[in-house]
């Protein structure tokens, strides 16, 4: 079972490019989300989607546009990166909300020069 | 919103010993869950265990078992007979019924052979 696959697994950026991180589940998960996972600070939900076509803001948003056209998928777009950007990206999904339990990818590594 | 506070950054357990993990939350909902994830050395997060706030019956599964003191919003995890796949950094969660997660800070779990 794949279950959440994030590529790539580890990126470099130079400051001012845009690349967009691929996420895609294969478990009819209605309920995707992307987090940054920064030292000290946990994991912070950037934006989340309950279903295709319906996205929203998490808590960190800005920098990041996403999109859900399909159950499936959901790609984060980086739109001019930042060296505050730099971060480990982790991609969830979850087959609805409360109690239910969170897949999540294995992470991607970005850095930003 | 919603915050999870982990207050210790690291803790170390002889293996074969038992070691108390602490989170806490602060929310003004009834309706919500609890969990904790594992991130070991590969990055991957695991789902260690969790807990829905309207059963008092503390959550346990096989080694691990919580302490959940809904009116303190205490959510202590416990870690008995501590082996060495143990080591891990550990993240609490929260969760409400229609909303996504929210993470704590995370504590990293060292075990001495």
């Amino acid at each position: 079972n794949a279950g959440v696959t994030q590529t790539p697994k580890f990126q470099v950026l130079k400051t001012g490019q845009s690349m967009t991180l691929q996420c895609a589940q294969d478990m009819n998960h209605e309920y995707m989300s992307w987090y940054r996972q920064d030292p000290g600070m946990g994991l912070r939900l950037i934006h989340y989607s309950v279903g295709a076509g319906i996205t929203d803001q998490g808590e960190v948003p800005n920098g990041y546009n996403v999109s859900r056209s399909t159950t499936e998928d959901f790609p984060l777009r980086l739109l001019s990166a930042a060296p505050s950007q730099t971060s480990v990206y982790f991609c969830a999904s979850s087959k609805g909300q409360g109690r239910t339990e969170a897949f999540f990818g294995q992470g991607t590594r970005l850095t930003v020069v | 919103a919603q915050t999870v506070t982990q207050s210790q950054p690291e803790m170390s357990v002889q293996e074969a010993e038992t070691v108390t993990l602490s989170c806490t939350y602060d929310t003004s909902e009834s309706d919500y869950y609890l969990f904790w994830y594992k991130q070991p050395p590969s990055r991957q997060m695991i789902l260690v265990i969790r807990q829905e706030a309207y059963k008092q019956q503390n959550a346990t599964e096989n080694r691990f078992s919580v302490n959940f003191q809904k009116a303190a919003k205490s959510f202590s995890l416990k870690i008995s007979d501590s082996q060495l796949g143990d080591a891990a950094m550990y993240f609490c969660a929260y969760r409400s019924w229609n909303n996504d997660m929210r993470f704590g800070a995370g504590t990293r779990l060292t075990v001495k052979p």
